[in-house]
């Protein structure tokens, strides 16, 4: 049973344009979330977090939306570039420490 | 600052031979995952560690074995390779509720 799903395997925007990508959790535990980013052969790097104490999360072009009473969560980029051609985790964690990932949305960013 | 250190990169193993991947962080967190990545699919929690001496299971960890002497270092034991282990391989750290830092990844072939 997937704990955290990203139903979309691929996504393609258009430069310039907002990128929205999704991501539903089953575990009501879960209280924290992170969006992580991955290029190829490389690790993934941390993008932005939300607790479960807050419904949003805004650094620069990147917002997370928290939904819990939907168990929903969204990444917007706005504006969306084409370096931001990437694989993009959701993960959520428990208060025990321990992550669990989505298996990704690849992002193409087309100029 | 080096962050998160894998070795080996790259390795091929015969089946049934055994090796250990390093990691290494430096950083002082005390929080260590193992993941595995298989093609066209997230990042599944092997073991992981809240603190040196303390370890426990993830999704997958049959096969594996781990230990956390310290703070610093948390090797990933494979015994018994089997094709079935083929993979990429990532370590993490962080600090409690905050964002992980991976290493570059070990790429293992079982063959």
């Amino acid at each position: 049973d997937q704990q955290v799903k990203q139903n979309s395997p691929s996504l393609s925007v258009q430069e310039g344009r907002i990128s929205i990508l999704n991501c539903d959790y089953t575990n009501s535990m879960f209280d924290y979330f992170l969006w992580y980013k991955k290029y190829p052969a490389e690790g993934p790097t941390f993008l932005i977090s939300i607790s479960s104490i807050k419904d949003k999360n805004e650094d620069g072009r990147f917002t997370v939306f928290l939904n819990k009473s939907a168990k929903h969560l969204s990444l917007h980029i706005v504006p969306s570039q084409p370096g931001d051609s990437a694989v993009y985790f959701c993960a959520a964690d428990t208060n025990a420490g321990k992550s669990t990932f989505g298996d990704g949305t690849t992002l193409t960013v087309k100029p | 600052n080096a962050g998160v250190t894998q070795t080996p990169k790259f390795r091929i193993l015969k089946i049934g031979q055994s090796m250990t991947l390093q990691c290494a962080q430096d950083m002082n967190h005390n929080y260590m995952y193992w993941y595995r990545q298989d093609p066209g699919m997230g990042l599944k929690l092997i073991y992981y560690s809240v603190g040196a001496g303390i370890t426990d299971k993830g999704e997958v960890p049959n096969g594996y074995n781990v230990s956390r002497s310290t703070t610093e270092d948390f090797p990933l034991r494979l015994e018994l390779a089997a094709p079935s282990q083929t993979s990429v391989y990532f370590c993490a750290s962080r600090l409690e509720e905050t964002e992980a830092f991976f290493g570059q990844g070990t790429r293992l072939t079982v063959v």
